[in-house]
């Protein structure tokens, strides 16, 4: 497809196990980022990638927080032992480079629900 | 003290009218200057992009910033009920990663 993929679109799951979110970008964009919106809220930088690096992370709440880009495409952000407050859209956008500006184009998004 | 203060809404207006949405920032040091539609269950699209104080427009929609006093606007004329939505703003440093700082969101709807 032509924008932004994100899989599963939903993911409900317990407190405490492990979840896997998956972005796929837009072909041939170098820079990949992560956000977290929360109910009502804008959406919260959590980590951004340029090609195969986590350029800055500076945005995961905690070490139970975790994102790979292994081939520089592809980006899973995984989330271990999830709690309630975990809860809310996680959202990844992708632009082709990261000189002066550059538009990043968002996906629609993970529903994330951790009951 | 949030980086990004925007009033949550929702704003209800009717068909025609002309819509004014604003954000407040606290921080000098951002340089560009941002306005995302997001419809529900959708991620944010892009409207207006600008990095001078001024105005600029594009069709229906004025996006206008003053560094000065830290403000921004955003202006749609004639606004259309296809118009409701969330409409985020956004800034984002020169020298950073190019992550984006969002307000929290204004809901708007335009009332056939």
């Amino acid at each position: 497809g032509a924008g932004v993929s994100q899989t599963p679109s939903n993911k409900v799951t317990e407190k405490g196990k492990y979840v896997e979110l998956r972005c796929d970008p837009i072909s041939g964009h170098t820079a990949l980022y992560w956000y977290r919106q929360s109910l009502g809220q804008g959406p919260e930088f959590l980590i951004y990638f340029q090609g195969t690096g986590a350029a800055d992370d500076s945005g995961l709440p905690n070490d139970r927080f975790f994102a790979v880009r292994p081939e520089g495409s592809v980006s899973t952000l995984k989330i271990q032992r999830t709690e309630r407050g975990d809860s809310a859209v996680y959202l990844c956008a992708s632009s082709s480079a990261p000189d002066s500006y550059n538009e990043q184009f968002f996906g629609p998004g993970t529903r994330l629900t951790v009951l | 003290q949030k980086e990004v203060e925007q009033d949550p809404g929702p704003l209800s207006v009717p068909e025609g009218a002309i819509v004014s949405l604003n954000c407040t920032y606290s921080n000098s040091a951002f340089q560009y200057f941002m306005w995302y539609r997001q419809y529900s269950r959708k991620g944010p699209e892009l409207l207006m992009y600008t990095y001078s104080s001024g105005n600029k427009e594009d069709g229906r929609f004025t996006a206008q910033v003053d560094k000065s006093s830290k403000y921004i606007s955003l202006f749609i004329r004639d606004s259309q009920p296809s118009d409701s939505a969330t409409y985020l703003c956004a800034v984002r440093r020169r020298d950073s990663s190019y992550k984006l700082i969002f307000g929290s969101g204004t809901r708007l709807l335009v009332r056939p």
